[in-house]
Order: structure tokens, then C-alpha cells, then sequence
């Protein structure tokens, strides 16, 4: 079964704090992918990232960083001098390759409040 | 280029009433989903598609159903329309399985 874990319902943050989100995933496939996407208040979802698991270099985007481990199952995302436009819901997805569906599972989504 | 459109935005619907939301892509994406999300929680996947003519359930299919004529259209029938099916939906769409999904702006339905 697959499974991805957002322990963090609710964080709130001070502009200009930095601030993890964490993810942990359960998988049975050896080859699968990682996402990030966030929902803002007016309610779409933006891709951020996909990562591979044979990937499991760090990586930057601007003020944004994620933590690949794969001897943890954790897929965690860092936002360095947050800022206001940041909050909102942050969402941690898996997607198993052994079915070539793309289905994702989500977990419950951290909802992030960066207060000015 | 508009990527996924969903239609309507909102909705409101009596119990036992039945109603499709639409949902189209301009990406020539072979790969179409149905998410529904409910308050506090994360997606989960109603239906899903891998090419016109394929469709399959996911993980809370009981309620719903689809069709994929088209590689642009994905529509999502309710029939019988519940309170519990009170929910928003999400369209999406990748390229291939293994790729980013992109989703519609959502359809927020409430049935009384």
C-alpha cells in the first residue's frame, strides 16, 4: 500500500522565519515519484516539484529547498525568509511507477500561515 | 493556452439530483484524473484515465462515473447525488504517467 504522511496540520510563522514542512512516504515500488504542490487561498493547485527516487540530490529553488531521503521515506520542503505570499496549503504527493497510472497519493496537506 | 478548464465553478444540487461536471484539455495530455477534496483533507482519486476510450476507478469511485471519448474530455457524472458527495473537485492531466499532473481551478459543489 501507498501512503504519504503530513504530520504538521498547521504551522504558523513570523515574515522572514524559515520553515520545513515535513512528508513521509510509504511505497512497496523501488522506482516512484515525489511532489510538492501548493494550494493558495483562491484554491487551485500549483506544481512545485517532482522528484525521482533514484534522485536523491538536494535541491534549490530560489527560497525554496527540498530534502530527499530515502533512507527515511521523507520528502522534506524548506522555505528560507518566508514571506506572506507563502501561506497557504502545502501538499506532499507519491506516485508509484509500477502501474504507469500517474495516480497520486496525497497527504492531508500542511496549511502554512505567515503572519506579517 | 488555457490548460485544464473545468465548468462549473460552483454548483449546488438537491439530494437525488444528478448533474456532469465537465472538464477539458487543450495539452493533448493522454492522461486525465478526477480528485475529490474534502475540508482538512488531502485529493483523493475518483477516476482516472490513460487514453480515449480507457477509463478505471480509483480510490473512491462509488457514486461517480466517467467517460473519455476524447483526449480533450474527461466529464464526471454524478448520479444520485448524496450530501456526502458535498466536496471540491479537481480535474488534472499529465503528459505520461510518471509526469507533473496539471490541474483545473476546481468545482466546488454542495449538495443539500
Amino acid at each position: 500500500a501507498q501512503k504519504v504522511t503530513q504530520a504538521q496540520t498547521e504551522i504558523s510563522v513570523v515574515e522572514k522565519e524559515d520553515v520545513t514542512l515535513d512528508c513521509v512516504y510509504e511505497t512497496r515500488d523501488t522506482t516512484y515519484y515525489l511532489f510538492w504542490y501548493k494550494q493558495p487561498p483562491s484554491g487551485e493547485l500549483v506544481f512545485l516539484i517532482r522528484r525521482n527516487s533514484f534522485d536523491e540530490q538536494n535541491e534549490i529553488s530560489g527560497r525554496y529547498s527540498w530534502n530527499f531521503q530515502k533512507s527515511t521515506s521523507s520528502f522534506n520542503f524548506t522555505i528560507t525568509a518566508s514571506q506572506v505570499v507563502d501561506s497557504a496549503v502545502y501538499f506532499c504527493a507519491l506516485s508509484g511507477v509500477s502501474s504507469n497510472t500517474g495516480k497520486l497519493i496525497f497527504g492531508q496537506g500542511t496549511t502554512l500561515q505567515v503572519k506579517p | 493556452n488555457a490548460g485544464v478548464t473545468q465548468t462549473p465553478k460552483f454548483r449546488i444540487l438537491k439530494i437525488g439530483q444528478s448533474m456532469t461536471l465537465q472538464c477539458t484539455q487543450d495539452m493533448n495530455h493522454n492522461y486525465m484524473y478526477w480528485y475529490r477534496q474534502d475540508p482538512g483533507m488531502g485529493l483523493k482519486l475518483i477516476y482516472y484515465s490513460v487514453g480515449a476510450g480507457i477509463t478505471d476507478k480509483g480510490e473512491v469511485p462509488n457514486g461517480y462515473n466517467v467517460s473519455r471519448s476524447t483526449t480533450e474530455d474527461f466529464p464526471l457524472r454524478l448520479e444520485l447525488a448524496a450530501p456526502s458527495q458535498t466536496s471540491v473537485y479537481f480535474c488534472a492531466s499529465s503528459v505520461e504517467g510518471d509526469t507533473e499532473a496539471f490541474f483545473g481551478q476546481g468545482t466546488r459543489l454542495t449538495v443539500v
